[in-house]
């Protein structure tokens, strides 16, 4: 069975960094392109950032351009996203998935509270 | 970015009911949409993916049309299980972005 597992959330104050995990079983890691998603509380999903198999090749919503960062570990079958100069607005709960047909397979989500 | 529009932004249906659900994109995106369930405290469910192409493991009452511009997803039956709020995804082209989703109540 597929399985995507998220960790690294927690509190941090504005201007704070913190750096997410997913750690990823059961297929074959470096042949999908990855994603993280985020869903503030009470509102809906938010496309992050992307990367491919290899990972040479990162992309990112505007939001966060510049302030994070994606990369991926294939040996430790790990995607990671570092996140600096947070932000109040970048509070939410911080979803990575694999990309088969679109996202296919989920994780359960990671919660990032952004506030002093 | 491409912006996405979903209509209605919620819709109260009872079990049986046929529902249809609007996506629309500021440019032409081929057939790159894909659409999302999600439930309260989950993580999303793809159902349907390349505009019409029924995920694996997802019920025959859902369907997907659509090209271009405009995409639709159909639920034929309602089911007590099928209340939820219901996104689409464009992934034509990068920043990929996410209509604001339909919530889905019981009437």
């Amino acid at each position: 069975e597929v399985l995507l597992v998220e960790s690294g959330g927690g509190l941090v104050q504005p201007g704070g960094s913190l750096r997410l995990s997913c750690s990823v079983s059961a297929f074959t890691f470096s042949t999908y392109a990855m994603t993280w998603v985020r869903q503030a509380p009470g509102r809906g999903l938010e496309w992050v950032s992307a990367i491919s198999g290899s990972g040479g090749s990162t992309y990112y919503a505007d939001s966060v351009k510049g302030r994070f960062t994606i990369s991926r570990d294939n040996s430790k079958n790990t995607l990671y996203l570092q996140m600096n100069s947070l932000r109040v607005e970048d509070t939410a709960l911080y979803y990575c998935a694999k990309k088969g047909p679109s996202y296919d397979c989920w994780g359960q989500g990671t919660l990032v509270t952004v506030s002093s | 970015a491409i912006q996405m529009t979903q209509s209605p932004s919620s819709l109260s249906a009872s079990v049986g009911d046929r529902v249809t659900i609007t996506c629309r994109a500021s440019q032409d995106i081929r057939d790159d949409l894909h659409w999302y369930q999600q439930k309260p405290g989950k993580a999303p469910n793809l159902l349907i993916y390349a505009a019409s192409s029924l995920h694996t493991g997802v019920p025959s009452r859902f369907s997907g049309s659509g090209s271009g511009t405009e995409f639709t997803l159909t639920i034929s039956s309602l089911q007590p299980e099928d209340f939820a709020t219901y996104y689409c995804l464009q992934d034509y082209n990068y920043p990929y972005t996410f209509g604001q989703g339909t919530k889905l109540e019981i009437k």
